[in-house]
């Protein structure tokens, strides 16, 4: 069964602060992993994906992730937040063995405030 | 681009009626999701189709019915709505390719429904 835990529901950092939202996976083979963002009153995005290959992950606005298979961990970064970073932020997973539809399991979400 | 619509945005109905939500995608998708999402929970499924006429359930059918007639449209209905029921509700759609579990899904903007 899979199952994804983000830690800290709302995080707080200051305009040009390292964000560093963090998600942990249970899976007993590494699955695969993702991270959306949602903007007020909108549907989610894609930010970035883990699939196969380089461990370290580059998505859009600048954000990363690293996929850690020894602490089956996926946390994401970016070095410097902006006012726009504000949103929500959702880790999932899908499974390496695609049956039917592959769906994905998402954690509970993390909500970024960026203070000025 | 990859579109995928829902048919409103906002939506009021009082109990005991009998709702639909519209989906359509554009990109010719085999895979179509039906989630909800509340704060807190972050996402739930709702029903997946991987085909016409396909449906499966997912984690929270209760209360829920879906139907698959066309590829691009997927439809979840509401027999007869409830208070619980109110929620945003969130579209996807993802292609299906042998092998390629890692494809992200394509969220549509919402519907956030109340029901009174």
């Amino acid at each position: 069964a899979q199952s994804v835990t983000q830690l800290g529901s709302h995080v707080s950092v200051s305009e040009g602060a390292l964000v560093l939202l963090r998600c942990n996976y249970s899976s007993s083979v590494p699955p695969y992993l993702f991270w959306y963002v949602q903007y007020p009153n909108q549907g989610l995005q894609l930010l970035l994906k883990y699939t196969t290959g380089a461990t370290l992950v580059k998505g859009i606005n600048g954000f990363e992730a690293e996929f850690k298979k020894s602490e089956t961990s996926f946390h994401l970064t970016k070095p410097s937040a902006h006012m726009s970073d504000a949103a929500e932020y959702f880790c999932a997973v899908s499974s390496r063995y695609q049956t039917g539809a592959n769906n994905l399991f998402f954690g509970t979400g993390t909500r970024l405030t960026v203070i000025p | 681009d990859v579109k995928v619509t829902q048919s409103s945005r906002y939506l009021v109905k009082r109990t005991g009626e009998k709702v639909f939500l519209e989906c359509v995608q554009d990109m010719d998708h085999e895979n179509m999701f039906w989630y909800r999402q509340d704060p807190g929970l972050g996402l739930r499924l709702i029903y997946f189709s991987y085909d016409v006429k396909m449906k499966e359930k997912g984690d929270i059918p209760e209360g829920y019915s879906v139907s698959r007639e066309k590829k691009e449209r997927f439809s979840l209905i509401l027999e007869s709505a409830s208070t619980n029921q109110t929620s945003m509700y969130l579209c996807a759609s993802r292609p299906y390719e042998p092998g390629q579990g890692g494809n992200e899904q394509f969220f549509g903007p919402g519907t956030r429904l109340t029901v009174l």
